[in-house]
C-alpha cells in the first residue's frame, strides 16, 4: 500500500561514519528526490533523478552521493557523517506534479 | 536569497475560525503553487494547490486565494478543526518537466484549540 516508503525510520551514529538512506516508490513515477529537514523545519532539495539520470543537484557536499538503481528506487549514501548533516531526509518521487513524500528519515550524527 | 517568503511563522486558532497563510514569491517564472501539510513525524503531503491561471481554487474546508500581480497566494481554512493542529508549508515551483523542483517557505505552526 505504501507509496513511497524509506529505511531506516531512526539512525544515529557517530561522527565520521558512512551510512545509506534507501528509497523506493510504488507509484510508477519517473522522478525521485531528496530532501532534507532541518531543525527548524526548513525544507531543501537536494536531489532529484529521473529514470535513474541525476537531473538536480542543489550544491550539496560531495560526502552526499545519490544511486539509483531503477527508476523505483533512490539512495542516498551520506560519507564521513558531520554533526550538520543531523536532519530528517525525505524523499519524494513525482510524474509531472504532483511530489509525494515518504515518511522520512531521522538522521542523527553524535 | 528567500524566494519564497511564508507568515505567520505560527498560528493559534480557536476551532470553528478561519485560518490564514500568507506566502509572498519573487519569481515569476514559477507557475505552481502548492500547499503541503505535515504532521509531527510524518512526510509533507499535498493539501490542494493552484496555477497562476486562476484566482482562487476551493476544496472542502481550504481555499487558495492567488494574486499575480502582487506575487502572494494564501491559504485560507475555514472551520478550523484541531486535527488541522500541523505544519503548512507553500511552495512553488516552474515547468512540470522531470527537472521540476519545489521551492517552499519556511511553514507555519497551526495549533487549533478546542
Amino acid at each position: 500500500d505504501t507509496a513511497v516508503s524509506q529505511t531506516p525510520k531512526y539512525l544515529v551514529t557517530q561522527m565520521g561514519n558512512d551510512k545509506s538512506i534507501k528509497c523506493e516508490q510504488n507509484l510508477g513515477h519517473d522522478t525521485m528526490y531528496w530532501y532534507k529537514q532541518d531543525s527548524k523545519k526548513f525544507l531543501k532539495i537536494m536531489f532529484s533523478y529521473n529514470n535513474k539520470e541525476l537531473i538536480i543537484n542543489e550544491t550539496v557536499p560531495n560526502r552526499f552521493s545519490p544511486k539509483s538503481p531503477d527508476k523505483a528506487h533512490l539512495n542516498l549514501h551520506i560519507n564521513s557523517l558531520e554533526l550538520g548533516d543531523s536532519a530528517v531526509y525525505f524523499c519524494a518521487s513525482s510524474q509531472v506534479s504532483p511530489q509525494y513524500f515518504g515518511p522520512g528519515t531521522r538522521l542523527l550524527v553524535l | 536569497q528567500q524566494q519564497v517568503k511564508q507568515s505567520p511563522q505560527s498560528l493559534i486558532v480557536q476551532k470553528g475560525g478561519i485560518s490564514i497563510i500568507n506566502c509572498a514569491y519573487e519569481n515569476t517564472a514559477f507557475d505552481y503553487f502548492p500547499w503541503y501539510q505535515q504532521f509531527p513525524g510524518k512526510g509533507p503531503a499535498l493539501l490542494i494547490a493552484i496555477r497562476p491561471d486562476v484566482s482562487e481554487k476551493k476544496e472542502g474546508r481550504f481555499t487558495i486565494s492567488f494574486n499575480k500581480s502582487a506575487k502572494q497566494f494564501s491559504l485560507h481554512i475555514m472551520d478550523s478543526q484541531p486535527g488541522d493542529s500541523a505544519t503548512y508549508f507553500c511552495a512553488a515551483s516552474i515547468g512540470r518537466g522531470s527537472n521540476y523542483k519545489l521551492t517552499f517557505g519556511k511553514g507555519t505552526l497551526l495549533t487549533v484549540n478546542p
